[in-house]
């Protein structure tokens, strides 16, 4: 079973840092192109941050643009996102979200349960 | 980018037909055949139930179908049961520099 575990969510201050890691297992973690997409309570999904299979092409929502550094490595099947300069905004559940490289299909499928961020003083 | 257009609310009773529509820009939704929708329960993740437009993953329910005429995309649930009540979500693909973008999301009731 394709399975994606999010980890390291928690409270920080306005201004603080976080790394989020996301663990994959039952799929070939190097062949899928990996992405965040985050949920703030009550609102709609909002796509954060990807990266190629390889790691050599990174993409960032303008929201997160020089805050945010998004980071895999394919020998530990696990993806990061390392958050800094946090603000009360980015308040949200962040979902660890994959897509097959393989074919032309743009699906993003599997997704993580989710991890949430809480910024708050 | 900003995020496509949906309905807030649309609801049905069981055995009922309901239509979602998303509408885009010639950037993302008209301009790609890449529109996937995703069926949202509370506190639970994001699941997909079509993508590519109108293709159904295996172990979706027949009565999830999706289209797309020029700069919008539709899902129809046929035959509603109160399973069906979440929020749904669409998703364009919209190139290299700015790969997708979200729907506003619409809650569906089954009455």
């Amino acid at each position: 079973e394709m399975q994606l575990v999010e980890s390291g969510g928690g409270l920080v201050q306005p201004g603080g840092s976080l790394r989020l890691s996301c663990s994959a297992s039952g799929f070939t973690f190097r062949t899928y192109a990996m992405s965040w997409v985050r949920q703030a309570p009550g609102k709609g999904l909002e796509y954060v941050s990807a990266i190629s299979h390889n790691g050599d092409r990174t993409y960032y929502a303008d929201s997160v643009k020089g805050r945010f550094t998004i980071s895999r490595d394919n020998s530990k099947n696990t993806l990061y996102l390392q958050m800094s300069s946090l603000r009360t905004e980015d308040t949200a559940v962040y979902y660890c979200v994959g897509r097959p490289v393989a074919g032309t299909s743009r699906r993003l499928d599997p997704w993580g349960q989710g991890t949430l961020v809480t910024v708050s003083s | 980018q900003s995020a496509l257009t949906q309905a807030r609310s649309v609801s049905g009773s069981p055995g009922q037909s309901v239509t979602i529509s998303c509408t885009g820009t010639s950037s993302d939704v008209g301009g790609y055949n890449y529109v996937s929708w995703y069926q949202q329960y509370p506190g639970k993740a994001p699941q997909v139930v079509i993508y590519d437009v109108s293709q159904r993953p295996s172990g979706v329910p027949d009565r999830f179908s999706g289209s797309k005429s020029g700069n919008t995309a539709s899902l129809t649930i046929s035959g509603l049961q109160a399973e069906d009540e979440a929020d749904y979500y669409c998703c364009s693909y919209g190139g290299s520099y700015n790969p997708y973008v979200f729907g506003t999301g619409t809650k569906v009731t089954v009455l």
